[in-house]
């Protein structure tokens, strides 16, 4: 079964940092780009970072470039978001998310985890 | 960044009509250079992840009933359900994937008259 399970969510305060991970298993992991996208409580989707298959690019959403980091592990078929200098306003489900085919950037997300919750607040 | 925009925001359909979500973006979504629009539709219901129904705007995801339907092309978006469900209760976004960031629509929430 094709499956990704994040852990990593904590509650933090104001100017912390969190690492979320996020293992996958039941598809060849090392030849997919894989997103985080977050939800904060009773909004709407929000992505916020991808990474190559090979883990040699990125990309980031504006408001989080310079504080996360997105990074793998292929041979342990495993994704990372490193988050320093939380905001409030970062507090969300973040969901792990696969592109619908292999090598190739510009695709619809067709495999999410079930998220983990970070909350930022003093 | 391109802007992702639905209506209606909310939705109430009688069991069995037809329910028809829009979606429109800032700028065109259709490459010229494959002919494909960059959109996709996904399904939230509550407490769950959201699931993606319909990519390059028409296609439909594998165990997607065949009621559910999505069409549009360039910047001009619908998600159709032919006869509703009761299982079809959720929130459906729209999203681009034409480029970073790539953006979603703020949700149409889809209830049972």
């Amino acid at each position: 079964e094709v499956q990704l399970v994040e852990s990593g969510g904590a509650l933090v305060q104001p100017g912390g940092s969190l690492r979320l991970s996020c293992a996958a298993s039941g598809f060849t992991f090392s030849v997919y780009w894989m997103s985080w996208v977050r939800q904060a409580p009773g909004k709407g989707l929000e992505w916020v970072a991808d990474i190559k298959e090979d883990g040699s690019d990125n990309y980031y959403l504006d408001s989080v470039k310079g504080r996360f980091t997105v990074s793998r592990d292929n041979a342990e078929s495993s994704l990372y978001l490193q988050m320093n200098s939380l905001r409030v306003e970062d507090g969300a489900v973040y969901y792990c998310v696969r592109k619908t085919s292999a090598y190739d950037r510009l695709l619809a997300f067709d495999i999410w985890g079930q998220g983990t919750m970070v909350t930022v607040s003093s | 960044d391109i802007v992702m925009t639905q209506f209606p925001d909310s939705l109430a359909v009688s069991l069995g009509e037809r329910a028809t979500i829009n979606c429109k973006s800032s700028q065109s979504v259709l490459y010229s250079y494959n002919n494909k629009n960059y959109l996709a539709w996904y399904q939230q219901k509550p407490g769950q992840p959201p699931k993606l129904v319909i990519y390059w705007s028409s296609t439909r995801e594998s165990g997607v009933p065949d009621r559910i339907s999505g069409s549009g092309s360039g910047s001009d978006f619908t998600l159709t359900i032919s006869s509703l469900q009761a299982e079809d209760v959720a929130v459906y976004y729209c999203q681009q994937y034409y480029s970073s960031p790539y953006t979603f629509g703020q949700g149409t929430k889809l209830e049972i008259k």
